[in-house]
């Protein structure tokens, strides 16, 4: 239980293009999910957090028309990085609090694997 | 605010050695404390939590005990091996919190 997709897990685009990065949580509902970014070698750092038919919360210094996110769904959460720098290639995580199903705890963030993303 | 402290690395261990690696907390109420593991290129997955004071979490021989008189939850192994190379990072979230604040991680490389 408790798994957590993303995809794609790499991609590499050219500056100026949109990419999407699409969350899923397969086997349980999360009300909530978060997007972090991680610099090589650092640590987490979260960029905003979306809650199920509502518009996202994102932390301070972080762009929300540079980084769309939208949580239609239950199981479905997706970043779109808009008009994409090479300063934006990072490696992005999203998580997913447990909810429903997946024999998940609701304390408890549940992380996807990643997705690398690089702006040529 | 919360806030999570972790120690800091690199640590490395030869193989069959004893691991701590110290995590010490600030927070409001009875959080929730975690030690997530990440491996190279990979997202963080749940190593092991607790919940209340004393809780012992425990998984793949790694173990932490939730200390709230000193406010700890030091993630200690007994005896690791190469493939626990990884960087490992405590957190913790409050009860009716939004969201886990996390420490800055710690990177383990175990050497034969």
């Amino acid at each position: 239980g408790a798994v957590v997709s993303q995809h794609p897990s790499r991609v590499i685009c050219k500056s100026g293009t949109s990419v999407k990065i699409e969350c899923r949580s397969l086997d349980f509902q999360a009300t909530t999910m978060f997007w972090y970014r991680q610099f090589p070698k650092q640590s987490l750092m979260l960029m905003a957090t979306s809650n199920e038919g509502s518009k996202a919360t994102y932390e301070q210094g972080v762009e929300k028309d540079k980084f769309l996110i939208n949580h239609a769904s239950l199981t479905l959460s997706t970043l779109t990085v808009t008009s994409a720098h090479p300063e934006d290639s990072s490696f992005y995580i999203c998580s997913a609090r447990g909810g429903m199903g997946g024999n998940t705890s609701t304390d408890t963030q549940y992380f996807g694997p990643g997705t690398r993303l690089t702006v040529l | 605010g919360n806030s999570v402290t972790q120690m800091e690395g690199p640590v490395t261990l030869s193989e069959e050695a004893f691991l701590t690696i110290n995590c010490t907390y600030t927070a409001t109420g009875y959080p929730s404390l975690f030690w997530y593991v990440q491996y190279p290129g990979e997202g963080l997955q749940l190593l092991l939590k607790a919940t209340k004071a004393d809780d012992k979490g425990s998984n793949k021989g790694f173990e932490a005990t939730y200390r709230k008189e000193t406010t700890s939850f030091h993630l200690e192994k007994g005896s690791v091996q190469v493939s626990d190379s990884a960087v490992y990072f405590c957190a913790l979230r409050s009860p009716n919190a939004g969201k886990s604040t996390f420490g800055d991680g710690t990177t383990l490389t175990v050497k034969p």
